[in-house]
């Protein structure tokens, strides 16, 4: 089964600066791969995915994540950070192992924190 | 988001005690999830639907049963609510499997 790991449980980083988060998948099938943002008291929202075609992927409020298939990744990337970006960041990714795609699996989260 | 209602959105129940926890949606979407949210462990797939009357067991399905009788309604029941259980439970739906999913905006039981 597919596994899910973000690096950084939690990240903070300056207003302006860059902003990385990690993710990496375990499955040597090119599955299908999400990320979400979750603000407080709330549920989870997409903020972009890969399916097929282009590598990078560009999502809402600036994000954007490289699928990676060499490295196993799918890093999410914003080149500036603002205060709104304050969140959790789950990676997820599409169960793909024995052509049954209907499960969902989530990394433990990364709790993003920026700084004025 | 995708007309997903949770209820109760909070609870606070007794060891032993059953709880059923309700999803709706307005959408159609075939596939429908329970997922539990725990710190340090994100998101847990507890058991999800892929249609009327069909479903499956998640990684952490033990204590659990649902049941989705019709299209727009999944119920998560916690047969005899214990304290490891004490979660935020959310509902999440998509049209396809390789859809994106879409959440409610959960439900926070303490089980005491």
């Amino acid at each position: 089964a597919q596994s899910v790991t973000q690096l950084g449980s939690h990240v903070s980083v300056s207003e302006g600066a860059l902003v990385l988060l990690r993710c990496n998948y375990s499955s040597s099938v090119p599955p299908y791969l999400f990320w979400y943002v979750q603000y407080p008291n709330q549920g989870l929202q997409l903020l972009l995915k890969y399916t097929t075609g282009a590598t990078l992927v560009k999502g809402i409020n600036g994000f954007e994540a490289e699928f990676k298939k060499s490295e196993t990744s799918f890093h999410l990337t914003k080149p500036s950070a603002h205060m709104s970006d304050a969140a959790e960041y789950f990676c997820a990714v599409s169960d793909l192992v024995g052509g049954n795609t209907d499960k969902l699996i989530f990394g433990t989260g990364t709790r993003l924190q920026v700084f004025p | 988001d995708a007309g997903i209602t949770q209820s109760p959105r909070h609870k606070v129940t007794e060891t032993g005690t059953p709880v059923t926890l309700r999803c709706h949606q307005t959408e159609n979407h075939r596939y429908m999830y329970w997922y539990r949210q725990d710190p340090g462990h994100g998101l847990r797939l507890i058991h999800y639907s892929y249609g009327v009357k069909d479903t499956d067991k998640g990684e952490v399905s033990d204590g659990y049963s649902v049941s989705r009788s019709k299209t727009e309604d999944f119920l998560l029941t916690l047969e005899s609510a214990t304290s490891s259980q004490t979660s935020v439970y959310f509902c999440a739906t998509r049209p396809g499997s390789n859809s994106p999913l879409h959440f409610g905006n959960g439900t926070r039981l303490t089980v005491t």
